[in-house]
């Protein structure tokens, strides 16, 4: 069964230091992946994804997310947190299971906390 | 944001009540879809369609039906609300050229009483 997982519920982290949100994903083709972020009473915005190419791949907001096929990751990441990225924070695969329906599988979210 | 739309952002009605929100899109997409967000559930696929004449259930359709009135339009109705379709509700769109990356709107606050 193809699946995404969020170890952490929430994460939390001091402004200035580094930030990781982790990802894991289980799918039966090529991983496509995404990040989302959903701010308070927002919708969901596209920080970055994955098709293929290099493992690095940056987005929006100065966040990158990190691919390991070894490892079935997709770690989203940014070196410098601020207070505005205190988010929730969603990871999601292509849906392979019926085709090219476009369908996205979404993790179960990560809030993220940035303290001054 | 401002490309998907949905109304009502709020909405607060009883038990048995038959609901409707709307999606509008100005993209330009194909493809629909609605989903609801819960609280440690992450995002959960109701309904999607391809054109309007393709609509397909996703994961967790009972309860609820769908109408595709034209290409940029999506309504998600309740038929009898009940109170655990309380939820956060959310439109996306996308195109079959985009890689699956999807747009969301702003979502509908339900709260069924």
């Amino acid at each position: 069964a193809q699946s995404v997982a969020q170890p952490e519920d929430q994460v939390n982290v001091a402004e200035g230091n580094p930030l990781t949100v982790k990802c894991t994903y289980s799918v039966s083709g090529n991983p496509y992946l995404f990040w989302y972020v959903q701010y308070p009473n927002r919708g969901l915005q596209f920080l970055l994804k994955y098709i293929t190419g290099d493992n690095l791949v940056k987005g929006s907001y100065g966040f990158e997310a990190e691919f390991n096929k070894s490892q079935t990751s997709f770690h989203l990441k940014k070196p410098s947190a601020l207070v505005s990225d205190s988010a929730l924070y969603f990871c999601a695969v292509r849906d392979y299971g019926t085709g090219n329906t476009g369908k996205l599988i979404f993790g179960q979210g990560t809030t993220l906390q940035v303290k001054p | 944001d401002a490309d998907v739309t949905q109304t009502p952002r709020n909405r607060i009605t009883k038990t048995g009540k038959r609901i409707m929100l709307e999606c509008s899109q100005t993209k330009g997409h194909d493809r629909m879809y609605w989903y609801r967000q819960d609280p440690g559930l992450g995002l959960r696929l109701i309904y999607y369609s391809f054109d309007v004449k393709d609509i397909n259930k996703g994961e967790i359709s009972d309860g609820y039906s769908v109408s595709r009135q034209a290409q940029a339009k999506f309504s998600l109705s309740l038929e009898s609300a009940i109170p655990n379709q309380t939820a956060l509700y959310f439109c996306a769109t996308t195109d079959s050229s985009s890689y699956n990356e999807q747009f969301f709107g702003p979502g509908t606050r339900l709260t069924v009483l």
